[in-house]
Protein backbone atom coordinates (compact mmCIF):
# COMPACT_ATOMS: atom_id res chain seq x y z
CA UNK A 1 0.00 0.00 0.00
CA UNK A 2 0.99 3.46 -1.02
CA UNK A 3 0.97 5.91 2.04
CA UNK A 4 0.48 9.75 1.28
CA UNK A 5 1.51 12.39 3.52
CA UNK A 6 0.57 15.94 3.19
CA UNK A 7 2.49 19.03 4.57
CA UNK A 8 1.90 21.33 6.36
CA UNK A 9 -1.20 20.12 7.95
CA UNK A 10 -2.46 23.83 7.99
CA UNK A 11 -0.79 26.98 5.78
CA UNK A 12 -1.71 30.51 6.41
CA UNK A 13 -1.02 32.42 3.59
CA UNK A 14 -2.83 36.24 2.55
CA UNK A 15 -4.91 36.87 -0.64
CA UNK A 16 -2.79 37.99 -3.56
CA UNK A 17 0.03 35.59 -2.04
CA UNK A 18 1.30 32.24 -3.65
CA UNK A 19 1.00 29.10 -1.56
CA UNK A 20 2.60 26.06 -1.99
CA UNK A 21 1.40 22.85 -0.75
CA UNK A 22 3.30 19.44 -0.62
CA UNK A 23 2.72 15.47 -0.58
CA UNK A 24 4.77 12.97 -0.21
CA UNK A 25 4.22 9.16 -1.73
CA UNK A 26 5.76 6.22 0.52
CA UNK A 27 6.81 4.35 -2.58
CA UNK A 28 7.06 5.77 -6.20
CA UNK A 29 3.19 6.98 -7.97
CA UNK A 30 5.09 7.98 -11.50
CA UNK A 31 3.00 10.23 -12.29
CA UNK A 32 -0.29 9.17 -11.20
CA UNK A 33 -1.09 11.64 -8.97
CA UNK A 34 -4.55 13.92 -8.37
CA UNK A 35 -5.65 16.79 -6.58
CA UNK A 36 -9.02 17.99 -5.19
CA UNK A 37 -10.12 21.15 -3.33
CA UNK A 38 -12.52 20.68 -0.36
CA UNK A 39 -15.33 23.15 0.56
CA UNK A 40 -16.89 22.98 3.65
CA UNK A 41 -20.10 21.04 3.11
CA UNK A 42 -19.39 19.77 -0.31
CA UNK A 43 -17.52 17.47 -2.47
CA UNK A 44 -14.16 16.94 -3.47
CA UNK A 45 -13.64 18.91 -6.71
CA UNK A 46 -10.47 17.65 -8.95
CA UNK A 47 -8.13 19.89 -9.77
CA UNK A 48 -4.98 18.19 -11.03
CA UNK A 49 -4.40 14.55 -12.25
CA UNK A 50 -1.27 12.68 -13.83
CA UNK A 51 0.64 15.18 -11.48
CA UNK A 52 0.76 18.41 -13.66
CA UNK A 53 -2.89 18.74 -15.81
CA UNK A 54 -5.52 20.90 -14.92
CA UNK A 55 -8.68 19.41 -14.81
CA UNK A 56 -10.97 20.72 -16.83
CA UNK A 57 -12.36 24.31 -16.00
CA UNK A 58 -9.66 24.97 -12.86
CA UNK A 59 -7.99 28.54 -13.54
CA UNK A 60 -4.58 28.54 -14.46
CA UNK A 61 -3.08 29.92 -10.61
CA UNK A 62 -3.88 26.49 -9.87
CA UNK A 63 -0.67 24.05 -11.15
CA UNK A 64 0.94 20.97 -10.16
CA UNK A 65 4.67 19.87 -10.53
CA UNK A 66 6.28 16.47 -9.51
CA UNK A 67 6.85 12.61 -10.02
CA UNK A 68 7.85 10.00 -8.28
CA UNK A 69 7.95 10.62 -4.19
CA UNK A 70 7.27 14.02 -4.25
CA UNK A 71 4.51 16.46 -5.54
CA UNK A 72 3.99 19.81 -5.32
CA UNK A 73 0.41 21.98 -5.74
CA UNK A 74 0.73 25.59 -6.23
CA UNK A 75 -1.71 28.56 -6.01
CA UNK A 76 0.46 31.29 -7.70
CA UNK A 77 -2.62 33.97 -6.61
CA UNK A 78 -4.88 32.76 -4.00
CA UNK A 79 -8.21 34.14 -4.19
CA UNK A 80 -10.52 34.33 -1.63
CA UNK A 81 -12.29 31.09 -3.26
CA UNK A 82 -9.20 29.25 -3.06
CA UNK A 83 -8.98 28.92 1.03
CA UNK A 84 -10.25 24.98 1.48
CA UNK A 85 -8.69 21.72 2.53
CA UNK A 86 -6.70 19.98 -0.67
CA UNK A 87 -5.70 16.31 -0.66
CA UNK A 88 -3.62 14.40 -2.77
CA UNK A 89 -4.25 10.39 -4.14
CA UNK A 90 -2.59 8.24 -5.70
CA UNK A 91 -3.45 5.85 -8.53
CA UNK A 92 -0.76 3.90 -9.67
CA UNK A 93 -1.16 1.23 -7.13
CA UNK A 94 -4.03 -0.12 -5.98
CA UNK A 95 -6.04 -1.62 -4.19
CA UNK A 96 -6.27 0.46 -2.18
CA UNK A 97 -6.45 4.07 -3.67
CA UNK A 98 -4.85 6.16 -1.12
CA UNK A 99 -5.19 9.66 -0.27
CA UNK A 100 -3.10 11.81 1.83
CA UNK A 101 -4.95 13.64 4.98
CA UNK A 102 -5.40 16.91 3.98
CA UNK A 103 -3.65 20.69 3.93
CA UNK A 104 -6.74 23.23 5.57
CA UNK A 105 -5.32 26.37 3.74
CA UNK A 106 -6.07 29.37 5.88
CA UNK A 107 -6.61 32.91 5.01
CA UNK A 108 -3.62 34.67 7.39
CA UNK B 1 -22.86 16.84 -18.38
CA UNK B 2 -21.24 14.12 -16.27
CA UNK B 3 -23.35 13.58 -12.89
CA UNK B 4 -23.56 11.57 -10.14
CA UNK B 5 -26.93 11.96 -8.06
CA UNK B 6 -26.87 10.23 -4.39
CA UNK B 7 -29.77 9.18 -2.31
CA UNK B 8 -30.85 10.95 0.62
CA UNK B 9 -29.19 11.09 4.17
CA UNK B 10 -29.64 7.82 6.54
CA UNK B 11 -29.69 6.83 10.03
CA UNK B 12 -29.39 3.62 11.67
CA UNK B 13 -28.83 1.78 15.02
CA UNK B 14 -25.30 -0.12 15.41
CA UNK B 15 -25.57 -3.47 13.88
CA UNK B 16 -27.87 -2.92 11.43
CA UNK B 17 -27.03 -2.03 7.70
CA UNK B 18 -27.76 0.31 4.93
CA UNK B 19 -27.59 0.15 1.21
CA UNK B 20 -27.21 3.80 -0.53
CA UNK B 21 -27.73 4.63 -4.37
CA UNK B 22 -25.90 7.07 -6.30
CA UNK B 23 -27.52 7.70 -10.03
CA UNK B 24 -25.40 7.98 -12.71
CA UNK B 25 -25.89 10.59 -16.33
CA UNK B 26 -24.07 12.10 -19.32
CA UNK B 27 -22.00 9.68 -20.32
CA UNK B 28 -21.81 5.43 -20.76
CA UNK B 29 -22.49 4.33 -17.79
CA UNK B 30 -20.39 0.82 -18.60
CA UNK B 31 -17.56 2.07 -19.65
CA UNK B 32 -16.45 3.52 -16.29
CA UNK B 33 -15.41 2.30 -12.88
CA UNK B 34 -17.58 3.84 -9.95
CA UNK B 35 -15.01 4.59 -6.36
CA UNK B 36 -16.72 4.45 -3.04
CA UNK B 37 -15.24 6.97 -0.69
CA UNK B 38 -16.21 7.79 3.03
CA UNK B 39 -15.31 11.29 5.37
CA UNK B 40 -15.94 10.79 9.15
CA UNK B 41 -16.87 14.11 10.49
CA UNK B 42 -13.99 16.43 10.48
CA UNK B 43 -11.89 13.95 9.04
CA UNK B 44 -9.95 13.18 5.54
CA UNK B 45 -11.17 10.75 2.47
CA UNK B 46 -11.04 6.75 2.98
CA UNK B 47 -11.11 5.03 -0.26
CA UNK B 48 -13.76 1.78 0.66
CA UNK B 49 -14.26 -0.24 -3.17
CA UNK B 50 -14.68 -0.02 -6.81
CA UNK B 51 -16.87 -1.09 -9.10
CA UNK B 52 -16.38 -2.39 -12.67
CA UNK B 53 -20.30 -1.50 -13.91
CA UNK B 54 -19.69 -3.11 -17.01
CA UNK B 55 -18.62 -5.95 -16.07
CA UNK B 56 -19.39 -6.46 -12.34
CA UNK B 57 -16.09 -6.72 -10.88
CA UNK B 58 -15.47 -5.04 -7.62
CA UNK B 59 -12.31 -4.82 -5.19
CA UNK B 60 -12.22 -3.09 -1.79
CA UNK B 61 -10.04 -2.10 0.97
CA UNK B 62 -9.23 -4.70 3.28
CA UNK B 63 -11.01 -2.42 6.37
CA UNK B 64 -14.05 -2.88 4.84
CA UNK B 65 -14.11 -6.45 2.73
CA UNK B 66 -16.74 -8.37 4.74
CA UNK B 67 -18.22 -5.25 5.55
CA UNK B 68 -19.48 -3.64 2.22
CA UNK B 69 -20.79 -4.85 -0.91
CA UNK B 70 -20.57 -2.73 -4.26
CA UNK B 71 -23.25 -3.10 -7.05
CA UNK B 72 -24.86 -1.75 -10.24
CA UNK B 73 -27.96 -1.55 -12.35
CA UNK B 74 -27.18 -0.69 -16.00
CA UNK B 75 -30.66 -0.87 -16.70
CA UNK B 76 -30.91 2.56 -14.46
CA UNK B 77 -27.34 3.67 -14.47
CA UNK B 78 -27.58 3.46 -10.67
CA UNK B 79 -24.87 2.10 -8.47
CA UNK B 80 -25.19 0.90 -5.11
CA UNK B 81 -23.34 0.64 -1.62
CA UNK B 82 -24.59 -1.63 1.13
CA UNK B 83 -22.32 -1.56 4.33
CA UNK B 84 -23.12 -4.25 7.36
CA UNK B 85 -22.74 -4.47 10.68
CA UNK B 86 -22.57 -0.78 11.13
CA UNK B 87 -21.06 1.12 14.19
CA UNK B 88 -21.17 4.72 15.43
CA UNK B 89 -17.38 5.09 14.11
CA UNK B 90 -19.39 4.42 10.68
CA UNK B 91 -21.04 7.80 11.08
CA UNK B 92 -19.60 9.90 8.21
CA UNK B 93 -20.37 11.13 4.80
CA UNK B 94 -20.96 8.49 1.71
CA UNK B 95 -19.87 9.63 -1.79
CA UNK B 96 -19.44 8.16 -5.04
CA UNK B 97 -17.30 9.08 -7.49
CA UNK B 98 -16.11 8.06 -11.42
CA UNK B 99 -13.40 6.77 -12.17
CA UNK B 100 -11.10 5.64 -14.85
CA UNK B 101 -12.54 4.22 -18.55
CA UNK B 102 -11.43 0.73 -18.73
CA UNK B 103 -8.50 0.09 -21.34
CA UNK B 104 -7.26 3.64 -20.69
CA UNK B 105 -4.17 2.86 -18.25
CA UNK B 106 -3.88 5.09 -15.56
CA UNK B 107 -6.74 6.92 -15.34
CA UNK B 108 -8.02 6.45 -12.04
CA UNK B 109 -8.54 9.81 -10.89
CA UNK B 110 -12.24 10.55 -9.17
CA UNK B 111 -14.24 13.00 -11.59
CA UNK B 112 -17.12 13.76 -10.94
CA UNK B 113 -18.37 13.20 -7.08
CA UNK B 114 -21.73 13.04 -5.85
CA UNK B 115 -22.87 15.16 -3.38
CA UNK B 116 -22.57 12.55 -0.27
CA UNK B 117 -24.66 11.09 1.86
CA UNK B 118 -24.53 11.52 5.64
CA UNK B 119 -25.11 8.01 7.20
CA UNK B 120 -25.20 8.32 11.26
CA UNK B 121 -25.27 5.02 13.14
CA UNK B 122 -26.52 5.73 16.58
CA UNK B 123 -28.32 3.77 18.92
Amino acid sequence: EILMTQSPATLSVSPGERATLFCRASQSASSNLAWYQQKPGQAPRLLIYGASIRATGIPARFSGSGSGTEFTLTISTLQSEDFAVYYCQQYSSWPPFTFGQGTKLEIK
Amino acid sequence: QVQLVQSGAEVRKPGASVKISCKASGYNFTNYYIHWVRQAPGQGLQWMGVLNPGGGGTGYAKNFQGRVTLASDTSTSSLYMELSSLRPEDTAIYYCARGGEHGVADSNWFDPWGQGILVTVSS
